[in-house]
């Protein structure tokens, strides 16, 4: 069974600073890594996977994270945030043998940017 | 495309009642998953069907939460008597058959009082 940990719940940072928001998966097996932003009273949004490959990843809005697998780590980094990127992320893991499709996301990341 | 519809965006109900929430997955996705979100809970996995037939309701809390898919483009989440514990936001996705990654709804927001 695969399992993702956010140590974070809460990251506070200034505008234009850089952040890293922090994600820890485990897994017997091959893994797909995600993360999803979320927005006050919206969905959640795709902002960037990783499949295999390169295994640094970029997304929308700035983003990108690298995937390390001996510290079975997907640690999500932006150089300089806005105002604008203030949401809830969430860090979610998918299991490549399984038969089935099915995320297992973590708790949660709180971006709080402050002017 | 659309993307995932649900709804209603918002229910308020009272203790007892029945809740039907409703999900339009995109055309072409054949998995579908329930999720609701609690603050304490964070995401939780209700249940997932692929090509309609549900192949995991492992995460469905009670007997009371059920959840239908009679065909491609529609699916059901009942929740019959409703009580104040389930208030939350519940967030349909659909994807592609082992396709990775889901596409949300913008979700359901139920209060029962």
């Amino acid at each position: 069974a695969q399992s993702v940990t956010q140590l974070d719940s809460q990251v506070p940072v200034f505008e234009e600073a850089p952040v890293e928001l922090r994600c820890n998966y485990s897994s017997s097996v091959s893994v797909y890594l995600f993360w999803y932003v979320q927005y006050p009273n919206q969905g959640l949004q795709l902002l960037l996977k990783y499949l295999s490959g390169s295994t640094l990843v970029k997304g929308i809005n700035g983003f990108e994270a690298e995937f390390n697998k001996s510290q079975t780590s997907f640690h999500l980094r932006k150089p300089s945030v806005h105002i604008s990127d203030t949401a809830e992320y969430f860090c979610a893991v998918s299991d490549l043998s399984g038969a089935t499709n099915k995320l297992i996301f973590g708790t949660g990341t709180l971006l709080a940017v402050q002017p | 495309d659309a993307g995932v519809i649900q709804s209603p965006r918002h229910e308020v109900t009272e203790m007892g009642q029945e809740v039907t929430l409703r999900c339009k997955p995109i055309s072409g996705h054949n998995s579908l998953f329930w999720y609701r979100q609690t603050m304490m809970r964070g995401l939780e996995l209700l249940i997932y069907f692929n090509n309609n037939v549900p192949i995991d309701d492992s995460g469905m809390p009670e007997d009371r939460f059920s959840a239908k898919m009679p065909n491609a483009s529609f699916s059901t989440l009942k929740i019959q008597p409703s009580e104040p514990r389930d208030s939350a936001v519940y967030f349909c996705a659909s994807s592609l058959d082992r396709g990775p990654g889901y596409t949300f709804g913008s979700g359901t927001r139920l209060t029962v009082v």
